[in-house]
């Protein structure tokens, strides 16, 4: 059973600059969610991704966007980087519907840094 | 909206004593909840999971929680700290269908030898 990969594992970029964030899912799962973790927070909704449709968003502004594949692969775009973007950006697969509601299998993340 | 609250950012246990993570969740109706955990660099892992049916979960490493919903607690135990639980630990809620997680603010398990 393959894991969920996550690439680049690090970046860094500059201020006004745009990033694409990429994720591959866990074998059988056709769901993807994003979650971005700045430096001593819980991860925090982005948005998720169910059969090439996002399927959610939290709080976060249209500059991030998304986009699922036929093989439940995801990215996430980030245009006009901001400071504050510099994170650890992680996917989480999972599968709908599910016996397992909520259970998240996680990649290890994308940590960008943003000056 | 549902979410969680975790008490206490940082916690510090002696190797083999008692560990004690608490997480209050607020929803109108009982959530789904999690606790996951993270090490250095790394993502987060599903440690055990409260969706319905027994109070007291079980999960892997030795940890269990229990949930109290006249408490709307979900804390987080395990009988003996080793010094590979430090790491840090994230309460969550979720629901069906949507799946979407919220996450508490996690906290950080020193073990001191």
């Amino acid at each position: 059973e393959t894991g969920v990969t996550q690439s680049p594992t690090h970046l860094i970029k500059t201020r006004g600059q745009q990033v694409t964030l990429r994720c591959s899912s866990q074998s059988g799962h056709n769901t993807v969610s994003w979650y971005q973790q700045a430096l001593g927070q819980g991860p925090q909704f982005i948005f998720q991704y169910y059969r090439e449709e996002e399927n959610g968003r939290g709080n976060f502004p249209p500059r991030f966007s998304g986009l699922q594949f036929p093989n439940y692969s995801s990215e996430l775009n980030v245009n006009a980087l901001e400071l504050d973007d510099s994170a650890l950006y992680l996917c989480a697969s999972s599968l709908i519907p599910s016996r397992q509601p909520g259970e998240l299998f996680f990649g290890e993340g994308s940590r960008l840094t943003v000056l | 909206a549902q979410s969680v609250t975790q008490l206490g950012s940082h916690v510090s246990v002696s190797e083999g004593a008692l560990v004690l993570l608490r997480c209050n969740y607020s929803s109108s109706v009982p959530p789904y909840l999690f606790w996951y955990v993270q090490y250095p660099n790394q993502g987060l892992q599903l440690l055990l999971k409260y969706t319905t049916g027994a109070t007291l979960v079980k999960g892997i490493n030795g940890f269990e929680a229990e949930f109290k919903k006249s408490e709307t607690s979900f804390h987080l135990t395990k009988p003996s700290a080793h010094m590979s639980d430090a790491a840090e630990y994230f309460c969550a809620s979720g629901r069906g269908g949507y799946q979407k997680v919220t996450f508490g603010t996690g906290t950080k398990l020193q073990v001191i030898p």
